[in-house]
């Protein structure tokens, strides 16, 4: 299994504002990935963490709203720019560890950053 | 639209009551998972479907994937106020998501006392 933490774990942040969201995994893992979930509804992912080269955002998300670093295997941040109201949500992290060949790899997920927006 | 389906919605039980919340998928499913999320907290990982046919049960929870590998069902027995969230199944493969997690759309349920 993988423990995953993040901080902070809630914040309060005022528009135009940004705010740095930690991830940090017990265990080297190859695929990291960030995701949203707004009130109300189901997760969305935002993006592929990278380890050693750029994000890979999904559609709707780009790289100057939400840039990602990912130095090395246990560690990644996402930041939110330039804040609104609509950024509003919880932000979680989430790894996948590779069982092997013919089973199917197991995702796991931090416990997610509450950010509200003024 | 969503790939996966989640019904009900939301569901608000008496304590003790039984109920299903049910994940159906137009595309065939290559594991089928169940989280459940507190409110204002993370993900908790409940368990794993991978065979046709397969059921599992931790605790009072019981869920199962059908032959065709295209719906699945997750049954809490005597409900208790603890089992109070947003349940969320999840399948790989969907939308073209390799190994990625695509989610249903979540049913809130709420365990009155």
């Amino acid at each position: 299994s993988a423990v995953i933490s993040q901080k902070p774990s809630r914040d309060i942040c005022q528009r135009g504002t940004s705010l740095t969201i930690q991830c940090q995994v017990d265990s080297q893992v190859t695929m990291m990935f960030w995701y949203r979930q707004q009130p109300g509804q189901s997760l969305t992912l935002i993006a592929t963490a990278n380890q050693g080269s750029e994000a890979t955002y999904e559609s709707g998300f780009v790289i100057d709203k939400f840039p990602i670093s990912r130095p090395n295997l246990t560690f990644s941040t996402l930041t939110v720019s330039n804040m609104s109201p609509e950024d509003s949500s919880i932000y979680l992290c989430s790894v996948v560890l590779v069982r092997g060949e013919g089973l199917t790899d197991t995702q796991y997920f931090g416990p997610g950053t509450r950010l509200t927006v003024l | 639209s969503q790939e996966l389906e989640q019904s009900p919605q939301s569901l608000i039980v008496q304590e003790g009551k039984n109920l299903t919340i049910n994940c159906t998928s137009s595309k065939t499913l290559y594991g089928l998972y169940w989280y459940k999320q507190k409110y204002g907290e993370g993900l908790i990982f409940l368990m794993m479907l991978q065979k046709g046919g397969e059921e599992k049960s931790h605790e009072k929870i019981t869920a199962k994937l059908d032959e065709k590998k295209q719906q699945s069902s997750l049954h809490i027995t005597a409900s208790q106020p603890s089992h109070a969230g947003i349940y969320l199944c999840g399948a790989y493969g969907i939308n073209n998501a390799g190994n990625m997690l695509t989610f249903g759309g979540g049913t809130r349920l709420m365990v009155k006392p």
